[in-house]
């Protein structure tokens, strides 16, 4: 069994502020762990992953995420938001069960940027 | 195509009609995935196509719901006898699916807007 839980349905940050976006994880086996973004009206686009190599990992736009097996944590930063950054943000997490690729999401995190 | 599509866009209906959407995967793709995301919610897992697998089918909510693959081509998801609860953003995303590696990367549609009236 796996679960994703991702803290704050709703992050407000000033532009040229510090983002941060949590999310923890429960996994049986060892995860792979991603991030997506949704924009409005469009639909989700991968913005990193973690397939246990670097635990740090970079993505596009200036995001990156850090894995933290000891906190089962994967938090989503950015050192200074852009207006652009407002979207959703989903975390998930995957990993193989009974022959399939099981796929879990979080509920999601709206970013909403403050000029 | 370039990426996953999907048709309708929007679909409105009345309660207690069927209705089917259609999802193009990326060419080559394996591996399919139905999401349903209802008004603030996250996404949740319907079903999930791998090659010439059996489905799993273990997210489909009810009877109504079912979806069909031709080989490793378009996916139709149809619900049968519509409720309002149906009304959701139907989301498909394909992955090129390796040798047992989960950490495929998932290609979404833009989604269909069902409004069940």
């Amino acid at each position: 069994a796996q679960s994703v839980t991702q803290l704050g349905s709703h992050v407000s940050v000033s532009e040229g502020a510090l983002v941060l976006l949590r999310c923890n994880y429960s996994s049986s086996v060892p995860p792979y762990l991603f991030w997506y973004v949704q924009y409005p009206n469009q639909g989700l686009q991968l913005l990193l992953k973690y397939t246990s190599a670097a635990t740090l990992v970079k993505g596009i736009n200036g995001f990156e995420a850090e894995f933290k097996k000891s906190e089962t944590s994967f938090h989503l930063t950015k050192p200074s938001a852009h207006m652009s950054d407002a979207a959703e943000y989903f975390c998930a997490v995957s990993a193989y069960s009974g022959g399939y690729q099981k796929v879990t999401f979080g509920i999601g995190t709206k970013l909403q940027v403050i000029p | 195509g370039a990426g996953v599509s999907q048709s309708p866009s929007n679909k409105v209906t009345e309660k207690g009609k069927d209705v089917e959407l259609r999802c193009d995967p990326i060419s080559g793709h394996t591996a399919l995935y139905w999401y349903r995301q209802r008004l603030g919610q996250g996404l949740e897992f319907l079903i999930y196509f791998q090659g010439n697998s059996a489905p799993d089918k273990s997210g489909l909510p009810s009877d109504r719901f079912s979806a069909e693959r031709t080989g490793e081509s378009v996916s139709t998801l149809t619900i049968q006898r519509t409720q309002q609860e149906d009304s959701a953003v139907y989301l498909c995303a394909s992955s090129l699916l390796g040798e047992g590696l989960p950490g495929e990367t998932q290609y979404f549609g833009p989604g269909t807007r069902l409004l069940v009236l």
